[in-house]
């Protein structure tokens, strides 16, 4: 079953909104990361939170983590066309292998 | 791309014939892994190297073998191919067992 799961499935925004993008997870983690994957191409990485952060920046990227909660959020402030893309969350289930269990992702559109 | 190429890009092939994916390194990472993406179900992770000759199975590794035996290449081999494999296949890499990962650009198999 997936340890992470993306809400909502799909966002549609105009260009300069900021899109909040959540993630809900069911075990306990070492670190949460978040990954942008554009049309037919492979993921990237985008952030990594370990589990004793609250809160980490890049950039336009503010991503959120709530470990009581199990949850995880990205936002993207100022969206650009350019940021239309899937959103992944990913968990490592404190493994320690480096496994990690990807979420179903969010599909972003930002529209021009 | 991090220095990954995967290969072939696309393939198309007939039921109970094998195939054999590869993934290519140029970094020197540890770490290497394959995943398949289907809609619906997001990544899963098939198997994984920790190193040379060393493997293990990730959550859908039914019907699928791997083998290392350089740190640069990671083999996915399908014995005996069946429609329900039909996906794309991705290969990781990464230099530790906590951090990012680093996606090559993937592998459209088709099995008719």
């Amino acid at each position: 079953s997936q340890q992470g799961e993306e809400d909502p499935q799909a966002l549609s925004i105009q260009e300069g909104e900021n899109a909040t993008m959540n993630c809900s997870y069911k075990t306990s983690i070492n670190n949460l990361q978040w990954y942008r994957q554009n049309s037919g191409r492979g993921l990237v990485h985008l952030i990594l939170i370990r589990s004793n952060e609250r809160e980490k920046h890049s950039g336009r990227l503010r991503v959120t983590l709530d470990t009581s909660k199990k949850s995880s959020s990205l936002l993207i402030t100022a969206s650009r066309a350019a940021d239309t893309a899937s959103y992944f969350c990913a968990t490592d289930g404190i493994s320690n292998t480096g496994k990690l269990i990807f979420g179903q992702g969010t599909t972003l559109q930002v529209k021009p | 791309d991090a220095g990954i190429t995967q290969s072939p890009r696309h393939k198309v092939t007939e039921t109970g014939t094998p195939v054999t994916l590869r993934c290519h390194q140029t970094e020197n990472h540890r770490y290497m892994y394959w995943y398949r993406q289907d809609p619906g179900h997001g990544l899963r992770l098939i198997h994984y190297s920790y190193g040379v000759k060393d493997t293990d199975k990730g959550e859908v590794s039914d019907g699928y073998s791997v083998s290392r035996s350089k740190t640069e290449d990671f083999l996915l081999t399908l014995e005996s191919a069946t429609s329900s494999q039909t996906s794309v296949y991705f290969c990781a890499i990464s230099t530790d067992r906590e951090g990012e990962q680093y996606f090559g650009p993937g592998t459209r198999l088709t099995v008719t």
